[in-house]
């Protein structure tokens, strides 16, 4: 069966702080990668997908980035995190053929200081 | 419509109550309309995935419509639980674009 690993759970940064986030899938191959911001009192807002090795697309301009390096793969990173990166965050994956739900990691709740 | 909006943003109702709530969408390129089940401390769960215009799901006592034409999908829950407890959030899938509503945010009272 597949499974979607995402971590940490937690995560207390300074401001102007580097991140990095980090979700595996198991159990399947080639699947579409996303990355979601919940921040406070709103919904999920679509931050990164990925459709292969090396494809990310955007979806809001930000200091945030997103790497795939392997198939199984996504990574949320920054290099100088702001107060207004603080939310929580959440890795899902799809399995691309259409039409399919998304399978949502366990979140990472970031907190911005 | 441009975003995905959805209505009301909370809801309390008594245990056995029926109750619904309402997704709008863009109807221009759409092409899925997502539900999904967020419940506290719990990553959101899959409830329906529909396409078609008049697509109607069930699961249990859970189910949905869809109108792609006038941009708008209903959840229904027949004799609410507890355990419905939940935020429910819908989502437009526009070929990998996935724009989420903020959700209707239910509390059953026993």
């Amino acid at each position: 069966s597949q499974t979607i690993h995402q971590w940490p759970a937690t995560l207390v940064q300074p401001v102007g702080s580097p991140l990095s986030l980090e979700c595996t899938v198991e159990g399947t191959s080639n699947p579409n990668l996303y990355w979601y911001r919940q921040a406070a009192g709103r919904g999920l807002q679509l931050l990164f997908y990925s459709v292969g090795i090396g494809q990310i697309s955007s979806e809001v301009p930000q200091n945030l980035s997103a790497s795939r390096p392997q198939d199984r793969q996504f990574i949320l990173s920054s290099k100088k995190l702001l107060l207004s990166d603080s939310g929580f965050y959440l890795c899902a994956w799809t399995s691309g053929l259409g039409n399919q739900p998304q399978h949502f990691g366990d979140g990472t709740r970031l907190s911005i200081l | 419509i441009l975003n995905v909006e959805q209505s009301p943003q909370s809801l309390h109702v008594q245990e056995g109550d029926s109750t619904n709530f309402t997704c709008s969408f863009p109807s221009s390129n759409f092409y899925a309309l997502h539900w999904y089940r967020w419940e506290t401390a719990k990553s959101p769960e899959a409830l329906f995935v529909m396409t078609l215009n008049g697509d109607e799901k069930k699961k249990g006592r859970i189910s949905a419509t869809l109108n792609t034409k006038e941009g708008y999908s209903y959840l229904y829950i027949k004799g609410s639980q507890p355990e419905d407890s939940a935020t429910y959030l819908c989502a437009s899938d526009i070929n990998n674009d996935m724009r989420f509503g903020a959700g209707t945010r239910l509390t059953v009272k026993p």
